[in-house]
């Protein structure tokens, strides 16, 4: 069975700091997705990075990058030069090539950004 | 614009009483899925249809129906709601399965309590 693990449920930082949210996963499938998705209190989800198993490059979009370990499992988001506007719940998820499509979620973490 | 439209956004009903959330996409998207969303739990998908007529159960499909008629719907009906189906619900859509790669397009949710 694949899983998604996110072992902060809370996190805080002060604005313009750097904040490292951390993700593993357990696959053994080779072809395979994840994603970071935000969701701030309008609880609109909105897709923030996806990264390719198959690229060993780490994906980046503006200020948030990810650390992406392979052979570790693991998937992690940096926002940089956080912004009060990054408060949000964050969920990291995967996705396998031959799945029937079920984007499976971490739990969650909670970010708060402070002023 | 391309998006997901879920109604009602907000909805409070009595136990036993059948309900219906609507979904619809204007994206002609193939792949279309519910989940909910409950506190330390994350999200997790209930039924999914890859096709029109062509649906199947998620990870937690017990007290659930769907129906695919046509393309752009997906309703998720709730025939006798009991309080422990009180969450946030979300449909969301892809182009079709094996394009999930791209991650998907939620609409905005649909908080449903049931007393």
């Amino acid at each position: 069975a694949q899983t998604v693990t996110q072992s902060q449920p809370e996190m805080s930082v002060q604005e313009a700091e750097t904040v490292t949210l951390s993700c593993t996963y357990d696959t053994s499938e080779s072809n395979y997705y994840l994603f970071w998705y935000k969701q701030p209190p309008s609880r609109q989800m909105i897709l923030v990075i996806r990264q390719e198993a198959y690229k060993q490059q780490n994906a980046t979009e503006n200020r948030f990058s990810v650390n992406f370990q392979k052979a570790a499992k693991s998937f992690s988001l940096k926002i940089s030069d956080s912004q009060l506007g990054d408060t949000a719940m964050y969920f990291c998820a995967f996705v396998y090539g031959g799945s029937q499509g079920n984007l499976i979620f971490g739990k969650g973490t909670k970010l708060s950004v402070k002023p | 614009e391309a998006q997901v439209t879920q109604n009602p956004r907000y909805l409070i009903t009595v136990t036993g009483k059948k309900l219906t959330v609507t979904c619809s996409q204007n994206m002609n998207h193939e792949y279309m899925s519910w989940y909910r969303q409950d506190p330390g739990l994350g999200l997790r998908q209930i039924y999914y249809s890859m096709n029109v007529e062509v649906t199947d159960k998620g990870d937690v499909p017990e007290g659930y129906k769907v129906s695919r008629k046509e393309k752009r719907n997906f309703p998720l009906i709730l025939e006798s709601p009991s309080p422990n189906q009180t969450s946030l619900y979300f449909c969301a859509s892809s182009e079709r399965a094996r394009n999930i790669n791209y991650g998907y397009t939620f609409g905005s949710g649909t908080r449903l309590t049931v007393v």
